[in-house]
Parts: C-alpha cells; structure tokens; sequence
C-alpha cells in the first residue's frame, strides 16, 4: 500500500543532541500525526496538527504542518535515552478514512 | 484521553482455528479500524466501521471479518487462520473522518 516518504530511515544520536526527522506526501492532507512506537507496543500519539504553517510543541518535542501541506517535520530537543523507538508520521483528508503511514525513523540514542 | 483497549496481547493459534481480536474504545468514536503490521510493510488497512453494524473493507480484508455490534466494540475475526496470518493487530478508532486517530497497545498473534 501507499506509504509516506519519511527521512532518515534510522539515526543514532547522542544523549543531549537534538533530532529532526521529515516527512513528504505527492498528496494534500489537511492533518498530520506524529506518533512513536516502542517494540511491541502499539503507536502513541504524540502530536496532532490540523492547519498548514502550523507549529506544535509537547514537551521537547515539536512539529510542524508545511506550508505546501505535503510535508511535516518533526523534532526532539535534548534527546534521553527514553526516545528510543521508532517514529512515524501519518496524514489524512477529511471526509476520508483513509490514513497514509509513513515509513518511520528508528531512532537510538548513545548514552 | 482516549483509551483504545485490545483485550488479547498475545496469541498462539494452530492453523485452522477460528480466532477473535477484541477492542474497546471509551471515547463515543465514530469509527473503529483494524490493521496489521508487518516489518517492511507499515500499516495495511483489513476493516474499518463507520457506525454500529457498518463495515467497509480495506486494503488486505481477504481472510478476516469484522463485527460492530456496539458503538464501543469493533472485533476482529479470522475464520480460519493461517500461518501467513502470524502478525501484530492493530485497532483504532477516530471521533470522525479525518480527525486523529488512536491506536490500541496490540494484538501479537502467531499461527502455528
């Protein structure tokens, strides 16, 4: 099936440093979801965003919908060992049920 | 916030059998999904169910089926698993179309 463009696909970092991962669509959305996932885990949202140019912070991380609303960034400030995990975008239209998943940045962080 | 509960995390199944994948969300949603994950593969669409007693098929729904008989509830069904079925479920469930969607902890299921 159809998957979102997501860069990179893994980055080891160090403990501290800040990260930033993207995401790109050939298609309009009019939302953009960031979630991770832990190893066995089920995707938990991290941050929803609804309008283009939009800026969202929770906690160290923040995000933002494109102004073109085909792409959206995320990024991890002060990074700690607990972000580890795998990060996926996700983009939809609404009056749709279709959800279009990226294909994730696996991120380790070195102590 | 939102609780999307999958009731079984972890299956171990013989070819053959019939299996059910529960889930529960708390938030009055509209609609409820499932889908499975492969390593390579993302997130593929099975069903998702618009209302209570509606279903609409997704991208890979050959082999499964799906019941709504509750606004909550969204079950999964393999009515006779298969080894090629071995993977991890997962439910969501979104308030409407579009908006943001929730994800249950996961299925792992094994066919053996």
């Amino acid at each position: 099936g159809q998957q979102l463009n997501q860069s990179p696909q893994s980055m080891f970092i160090q403990e501290g440093e800040d990260v930033s991962m993207n995401c790109t669509s050939s298609s309009i959305f009019n939302t953009w979801l960031w979630y991770k996932q832990d190893p066995g885990e089920g995707p938990v949202l991290l941050i929803a965003l609804y309008k283009a140019g939009e800026l969202t912070s929770n906690g160290r991380l923040t995000a933002q919908f494109g102004i073109t609303r085909k792409d959206s960034f995320l990024n991890i400030s002060a990074s700690i060992p607990s972000d580890v995990g795998i990060y996926f975008c996700a983009g939809t239209t609404s009056g749709t049920y279709k959800y279009i998943f990226g294909t994730g940045t696996r991120l380790k962080v070195l102590a | 916030d939102v609780k999307v509960t999958q009731s079984s995390r972890y299956l171990v199944k013989r070819t053959g059998e019939k299996v059910f994948l529960e889930c529960v969300q708390d938030m009055d949603h509209e609609n409820m999904f499932w889908y499975r994950q492969d390593p390579g593969l993302g997130l593929r669409l099975i069903y998702f169910s618009y209302d209570v007693k509606m279903k609409e098929k997704g991208d890979i729904p050959e082999g499964y089926s799906v019941s709504r008989e509750k606004k909550e509830r969204f079950s999964l069904i393999l009515e006779s698993a298969s080894t090629n079925q071995t993977s991890m479920y997962l439910c969501a469930s979104t308030l409407y179309s579009g908006n943001t969607i929730y994800f249950g902890e996961g299925s792992w299921l094994t066919v053996v």
